[in-house]
C-alpha cells in the first residue's frame, strides 16, 4: 500500500510559471522526500526535509512540511521543458524502506 | 559519476518462463533495494538487503519471486514463473547505510513485458 498520495494527478504549465505539487501521508515520519522520473527511466533524489523542518530550499525548488496536517508541497519555479517529468514524494517511517506516492505528471509546455 | 547499473533494461518473456534481473549498486553502499512500478503507480518496495542479509521481504511474493545478494555487492532478482500481472518495471536503488534519511541512488531500471 502506499503511504503518501500527491495532488494533482496531472499538471500541465508553460515555460516560466511555477509548479506546484501536494502530497499527503497517513503515519508520522522521521522525514519526507522528493524524487524525479523522467519517462521510463529511474528516480533521482531531489530533496529531503526532515519532520522537525518546516521549509527547505534547493535551487528553483522549495518544499515545506506541515507535520500536523500530514502534508507536504513541492514548488518548482520558473519552470523550463526539461523539468517535464513525473515527481513522487516518499515517506521514511523509520520502520521499513521508503514508501512512495502515486506521483504528480508534469508537463511544461515550451 | 558513480551510478546503478541493471541488466538487461528491457525483458519480454512468456508466462511460465522464468527471468532474472541483475543490480549493481553503487560501491560502499551497503543497502540494496529491489522496488516494483507499475505503469502510472510509485515504487513498491519487493526487498532490502543490508549487506548479504534480507532485513525487509515482507512484499515478496515469495511463492515466485527470489532475491539474493551473496557477496553482499551485487544481487540477482528472479521470478519463476512469471505471471501477466508481473509486467512492470523493476527498480534497484542503493543507499550508503539503510538509515534514516538516507537519499537513495536508483538505477535505470528493467522493464518487463509478460506475454
Amino acid at each position: 500500500s502506499q503511504q503518501g498520495e500527491e495532488d494533482p494527478q496531472a499538471l500541465s504549465i508553460q515555460e516560466g510559471e511555477n509548479a506546484t505539487m501536494n502530497c499527503s501521508y497517513k503515519t508520522s515520519i522521521n522525514n519526507l522526500q522528493w524524487y524525479r522520473q523522467n519517462s521510463g527511466r529511474g528516480l533521482v533524489h531531489l530533496i529531503l526535509i526532515r519532520s522537525n523542518e518546516r521549509e527547505k530550499h534547493s535551487g528553483r525548488l522549495r518544499v515545506t512540511l506541515d507535520t500536523s496536517k500530514k502534508s507536504s508541497s513541492l514548488l518548482i519555479t520558473a519552470s523550463r521543458a526539461a523539468d517535464t517529468a513525473s515527481y513522487f514524494c516518499a515517506t521514511d517511517t523509520g520502520r521499513r524502506a521508503l514508501t512512495f506516492g502515486s506521483g504528480t505528471r508534469l508537463q511544461v509546455q515550451p | 559519476e558513480a551510478e546503478v547499473a541493471q541488466s538487461p533494461r528491457y525483458k519480454i518473456t512468456e508466462k511460465s518462463q522464468a527471468v532474472a534481473f541483475w543490480c549493481d549498486p553503487i560501491s560502499g553502499h551497503a543497502t540494496l533495494y529491489w522496488y516494483r512500478q507499475i505503469l502510472g503507480q510509485g515504487p513498491e518496495l519487493l526487498v532490502q538487503f543490508q549487506d548479504e542479509s534480507v532485513v525487509d521481504d515482507s512484499q515478496l511474493p515469495k511463492d515466485r519471486f527470489s532475491a539474493e545478494r551473496l557477496k553482499g555487492v551485487d544481487s540477482t532478482l528472479k521470478i519463476q514463473p512469471a505471471e501477466l500481472g508481473d509486467s512492470a518495471m523493476y527498480l534497484c536503488a542503493s543507499s550508503l547505510a539503510g538509515d534514516r534519511g538516507d537519499e537513495q541512488y536508483f538505477g535505470p531500471g528493467t522493464r518487463l513485458t509478460v506475454t
